[in-house]
């Protein structure tokens, strides 16, 4: 078990392009949380899966994004029309759940540029 | 908007000096953690703390907790250059799933 896996790692994009990030959780964990992190800041919560069921949306997360986990497996998250203010880190965490004392496990992040 | 305040914003100590952060929150909590980023890498946990439990240790850590003050406080003893990081605490709610983190405080250890 290598641990949770982000590709790309970094991503260049133009503003108006769509770009597709992609996360492979701890194979045993059910759980798989979306966050986003800018520069100097902590990650906002953007949303999250119990297996293949997205069971939260945060208010962050407007209609130009949208997760998926098929099969409740990997996930990824698209995000079409790009906008500047998308320029982030966003990563991808695991764990098993339910309860409330599970520790999350990160990726190394996928760094979105958007020109 | 994120729940957590961290105090200071920004640190650094001499290689061997213990350091100190804060973490403020603003509801209740069920639990409280803390995690190390690494500069442009991902988030690394480091210690739990339940809402009933006042100070847990783990090897140089030791974590405090405030429920009436809603404050928690993490020291690192004997402080190392590799623990230079950015610290984040982190909380979640009873009937809440997700955990919320604060804005961090950025470690600096000088050899």
């Amino acid at each position: 078990d290598t641990g949770v896996s982000q590709n790309p790692r970094h991503k260049i994009t133009k503003r108006g392009q769509n770009v597709t990030f992609r996360c492979d959780p701890i194979s045993e964990h059910n759980r798989l949380y979306w966050y986003r992190q800018t520069l100097g800041q902590g990650p906002e919560f953007l949303t999250y899966f119990q297996n293949e069921a997205q069971l939260e949306k945060s208010r962050l997360l407007s209609d130009r994004f949208s997760a998926e986990r098929p099969k409740g497996s990997f996930s990824t998250l698209e995000i079409q029309r790009t906008e500047q203010g998308d320029s982030a880190m966003y990563l991808c965490a695991s764990t098993i759940a339910p309860g409330y004392d599970e520790k999350l496990f990160f990726g190394s992040g996928t760094q979105l540029s958007v020109l | 908007s994120q729940q957590g305040e961290e105090d200071p914003q920004a640190l650094s100590i001499q290689e061997g000096e213990n350091a100190t952060m804060n973490c403020s929150y603003k509801t209740s909590i069920n639990n409280l953690q803390w995690y190390r980023q690494n500069s442009g890498r991902g988030l690394v946990h480091l210690i739990l703390i339940r809402s009933n439990e006042r100070e847990k240790h783990s090897g140089r850590l030791r974590v405090t907790l405030d429920t009436s003050k809603k404050s928690s406080s993490l020291l690192i003893t004997a402080s190392r250059a590799a623990d230079t990081a950015s610290y984040f605490c982190a909380s979640s709610n009873f009937g809440n799933e997700k955990l919320t983190f604060g804005t961090g405080t950025r470690l600096t250890i000088i050899p």
